[in-house]
């Protein structure tokens, strides 16, 4: 079963604005990532937050972790029609950060130009 | 560089034939992951290697399904007699286990449809 539930399951906007994507899982982990997924494509990794971190940033991406809450966000700003894609989070658990990742049921972000 | 890769991309088959995939990670990755992934879901992870030996196993991973990783460079996951609940998207991935928080790098998967 998927631990990471995003919220919300679809979101669309003008080519401009900022997108953000929230992302509640229910166990303790050891990093959070966001991954982009073109329709039907492989999944690209975006970006990776560890469990000791509270915000990081990478180009017009910032990612958000609340340990406490369990969640996690994702704020893409000055969005693009490009930035059209599924958008999902992924946690690596503490007693097993070198194997599986759990995903959540992702975001369909739809940017119209 | 090439990244990881995933033969065949599409495969479409008949209820109850085998079916084999095969990935090959990037070179110098030894760690191997296989996920599943249906219509409108986030990948579920079906099992992963570390070199050539397997060590998780997710229970969706059923007595139908085998992978294997020979030599501890691609990786194939055979499926016998598919059922239709077996058409998904078979996505691989590969990592270092020397970096701690194990960023994964995905192929662009196989889509099996089973009929």
């Amino acid at each position: 079963s998927q631990q990471g539930e995003e919220d919300p399951q679809a979101l669309s906007i003008q080519e401009g604005e900022n997108a953000t994507m929230n992302c509640s899982y229910k166990t303790s982990i050891n990093n959070l990532q966001w991954y982009r997924q073109n329709s039907g494509r492989g999944l690209v990794h975006l970006i990776l937050i560890r469990s000791n971190e509270r915000e990081k940033h990478s180009g017009r991406l910032r990612v958000t972790l609340d340990t406490s809450k369990k969640s996690s966000s994702l704020l893409i700003t000055a969005s693009r029609a490009a930035d059209t894609a599924s958008y999902f989070c992924a946690t690596g658990r503490q007693e097993t950060s070198g194997s599986r990742l759990t995903f959540g049921e992702g975001t369909q972000l739809t940017v119209n130009p | 560089d090439t990244g990881v890769s995933q033969n065949p991309r599409h495969k479409i088959t008949k209820r109850g034939q085998n079916v084999t995939f095969r990935c090959d990670p990037i070179s110098e990755h030894n760690r191997l992951y296989w996920y599943r992934q249906t219509l409108g879901q986030g990948p579920e992870f079906l099992t992963y290697f570390q070199n050539e030996a397997q060590l998780e196993k997710s229970r969706l991973l059923s007595d139908r399904f085998s992978a294997e990783r020979p030599k501890g460079s691609f990786s194939t996951l055979e499926i016998q007699r598919t059922e239709q609940g077996d058409s998904a998207m078979y996505l691989c991935a590969s990592s270092l286990d020397y970096r701690p928080y194990n960023e994964q790098f995905f192929g662009p998967g196989t889509r099996l449809t089973v009929l």
